[in-house]
């Protein structure tokens, strides 16, 4: 099952926070974070692992509540280098592969 | 290393046309996987490899087949190219589940 994201979209001001959040029905082993711009490829942003193991940006921070099933992604003072589409991604059925929500658009102005 | 590479960039079909999606990786990554892009849809899981010889089926398998014969090779075959599959398709590998996933460039594939 897709992971559900919320907000759909975000338009924020440079220096103003932002929380994405991505949920799931199922227990999850990892979510993964990816930020995507405008006609180019995913790029990694960070991997939160049951258990608290993190791996990533330094300057992004997440967290993972393995209980709930729900990982938000915390964007603090947004630099126009922000925008683009945030994805979730979580382990599928099998726990062997990547799926990913559709997405929350992020938008960061001047 | 390249990295993950992806050809061709482009490609138009007409329905009921055949083609193979290449993508192809030089750091030894065990894990593959193809996605597809639709506008408000996210990345949608089609096929994905575990190492050579190893595949399973996605989110959105049908229409599309996929081998593994090499670790560096996953290539996506559309026996029959139907409108229903214009998207961007992207290739990713990781070393294993749960770690990075590094994405080619995309396939920006369009059926008439």
């Amino acid at each position: 099952q897709q992971p559900v994201q919320s907000p759909q979209a975000v338009i924020l001001r440079e220096g103003e926070d932002a929380v994405i959040n991505c949920s799931s029905s199922k227990a999850l082993y990892s979510v993964h974070w990816y930020r995507q711009k405008h006609g180019e490829a995913p790029v990694f942003l960070m991997i939160l692992l049951k258990g608290g193991e993190q791996k990533g940006h330094e300057k992004i921070s997440a967290s993972f509540n393995e209980k709930k099933q729900q990982s938000s992604l915390y964007l603090t003072a947004s630099q126009l280098s922000y925008s683009g589409t945030y994805f979730c991604g979580t382990d599928n059925q099998a726990g062997t592969a990547l799926i990913f929500g559709k997405g929350t658009t992020l938008s960061v102005s001047s | 290393n390249a990295g993950v590479t992806q050809t061709p960039k482009f490609q138009v079909l007409k329905t009921g046309q055949s083609m193979t999606l290449q993508c192809a990786q030089d750091m030894n990554h065990e894990y593959m996987s193809w996605y597809r892009q639709d506008p408000g849809m996210g990345l949608r899981l089609i096929h994905y490899s575990v190492g050579a010889g190893i595949t399973d089926q996605g989110e959105v398998p049908n229409g599309y087949n996929v081998s593994r014969s090499t670790t560096e090779d996953f290539p996506l075959r559309l026996l029959s190219a139907a409108p229903s599959q214009t998207s961007v398709y992207f290739c990713a590998s990781s070393q294993g589940f749960g770690y990075e996933q590094y994405f080619g460039p995309g396939t920006r594939l369009t059926v008439t």
